[in-house]
């Protein structure tokens, strides 16, 4: 597929767990971003990449949240020790190049987590 | 700190009616501004993309227009149908691409 794609599509987990959500870009895309969405809330900057690196951490909600890239791909999304406030569609983008700060971001289908 | 509006939350209105919808942002330092559409249960999709150099941009019934002193943008919506019935978001991008979005219009356009 040409898209990106994100796993799994939806997760449901019990308080006090930790979960792992998957983004996988579109091949080539340096540049890699994680949003939040929630009632509340709307749409919410989580995390930018630029390959492997993370230079704006700016908008995790706390240290529960991290996130890797690796191989200047893949990218996983850590959420420790849920909190039902945690609940949301996680959205994973990509663009060809974000330091131009210029080009489209294409969105994945999200993760719906669900924390009980 | 960048505040994106969006005005109004909901629309009604009956097919082939041309309809606008508005965007506001707070900040004028911005390097582009996009607008995507969403549809229930599913993700993003990209409609137009205006870099802050930019007045406007088209793409066939769609028509985006960015007034980035004054902070507004609209999206222009030409002869709607049935199958526009989504919810459009606009966005604002700071150098690193971070997109700051607005809380979104959902669109009904009524057979």
């Amino acid at each position: 597929g040409a898209g990106v794609s994100q796993s799994p599509s939806n997760k449901v987990t019990e308080k006090g767990k930790d979960v792992e959500l998957r983004c996988d870009p579109i091949s080539g895309h340096t540049a890699l971003y994680w949003y939040r969405q929630s009632l509340g809330q709307g749409l919410e900057f989580l995390i930018y990449f630029q390959g492997n690196s993370a230079p704006d951490k700016s908008g995790l909600p706390s240290d529960r949240f991290s996130a890797e890239r690796t191989g200047g791909s893949v990218s996983t999304l850590t959420i420790q020790r849920t909190q039902q406030e945690d609940s949301a569609v996680y959205l994973c983008a990509s663009s060809l190049d974000g330091g131009r700060g210029g080009d489209t971001q294409y969105f994945g289908p999200g993760t719906r987590l669900t924390v009980l | 700190k960048q505040e994106v509006t969006q005005i109004p939350a909901a629309l009604s209105v009956p097919e082939g009616e041309n309809l606008v919808l508005n965007c506001s942002f707070t900040d004028s330092a911005i390097y582009n501004l996009q607008w995507f559409r969403q549809d229930p249960g599913k993700g993003l999709t990209s409609l137009l993309l205006i870099q802050s150099s930019q007045r406007e941009q088209t793409s066939g019934r769609l028509n985006a227009s960015l007034d980035k002193s004054s902070g507004r943008s609209t999206l222009y919506i030409a002869a709607s149908q049935p199958g526009d019935s989504a919810t459009y978001l606009c966005a604002v991008s700071s150098n690193t691409g971070k997109l700051i979005f607005g809380q979104g219009t959902t669109l009904q356009v009524k057979p």
